[in-house]
C-alpha cells in the first residue's frame, strides 16, 4: 500500500519561494509518475506538475516559469518549488501517484495534503 | 484554457440514484476519471477510464461516457456518499490533466 506524506512550511511570505516535499513509502519514486495538485480554500482542484524519475516533466501552462518539480531517489521523495508567491498561491497542496498513459493520466493515491498560506 | 463543466450541486434522497455530469468538447476522444472528496480529506479515485472501479470502491458507483458528456452514477445513495465529486480528463490539446469545477452531492 503506497503512502504519501507532504511536508513543508505552512506559512510563506509574499514574493518568497514555497518549497514542499512529498515522502513516498510502499513504491519506488523511480518507477512511477508523481504529481502535485493544489486546492485553494473552498475551491476546486488544480493540477500543477508531474514528473517521471525527474526526467519527463510537465507543468501547468498557467504556472510554467514559476514552478519546479524534482525527485530525490535516495530519499524516495518528490519536491515542488513555487517562486514569487502571492496570496493566490494559498492552497492545500497534495502530492499524488499518477497512473495511466500519455496524455490520459489519473491519480490513484494521494497524500493527506498540506495547507500553505501566503501572508506577511 | 480547456474546461470541464459540472453542475455546482446535485440533491438526492437516500436510496435513490444520483447522476453527476461532466461536459467537455474533447471528451469523446478521451477517458474521464472521477474523484470523491469529503470535507477535510484528500480526494479518492472512484472511477477511472470512464467506467472502471478501483479496488475497494462500492459497486453502486459507476461511470459512462456518451460523447461530450460523461456521467458518474451512484445507485442506492447512502448518507456517507455526501461529498464533492470532481471529474478529470486531459485538455483538448492532450498535454496536461484538467479537473472539472466539482459537484457537491447533497443527500437529503
Amino acid at each position: 500500500q503506497v503512502q504519501l506524506q507532504e511536508s513543508g512550511p505552512g506559512l510563506v511570505k509574499p514574493s518568497e519561494t514555497l518549497s514542499l516535499t512529498c515522502t513516498v513509502s510502499g513504491d519506488s519514486i523511480s518507477s512511477s509518475y508523481w504529481t502535485w495538485i493544489r486546492q485553494p480554500p473552498g475551491k476546486g482542484l488544480e493540477w500543477i506538475a508531474y514528473t517521471y524519475n525527474g526526467g519527463s516533466i510537465n507543468y501547468n501552462p498557467s504556472l510554467r516559469g514559476r514552478v519546479a518539480i524534482s525527485v530525490d531517489t535516495s530519499k524516495n521523495q518528490v519536491s515542488l518549488k513555487v517562486n514569487s508567491v502571492t496570496a493566490a498561491d494559498t492552497a492545500v497542496y497534495y502530492c499524488a501517484r499518477q497512473r495511466g498513459y500519455y496524455p490520459l493520466y489519473y491519480f490513484d493515491s494521494w497524500g493527506q495534503g498540506i495547507l500553505v498560506t501566503v501572508s506577511s | 484554457s480547456y474546461e470541464l463543466t459540472q453542475p455546482p450541486s446535485v440533491s438526492v434522497s437516500p436510496g435513490q440514484t444520483a447522476s453527476i455530469t461532466c461536459s467537455g468538447d474533447a471528451l469523446p476522444k478521451k477517458n474521464a476519471y472521477w474523484y470523491q472528496q469529503k470535507p477535510g480529506q484528500a480526494p479518492v479515485l472512484v472511477i477511472y477510464k470512464d467506467n472502471e472501479r478501483p479496488s475497494g470502491i462500492p459497486q453502486r458507483f459507476s461511470g459512462s461516457n456518451s460523447g461530450t458528456t460523461v456521467t458518474l452514477t451512484i445507485s442506492g445513495v447512502q448518507a456517507e456518499d455526501e461529498a464533492d465529486y470532481y471529474c478529470q480528463s486531459a485538455d483538448s490539446s492532450s498535454t496536461y490533466p484538467v479537473f472539472g469545477g466539482g459537484t457537491k452531492l447533497i443527500v437529503v
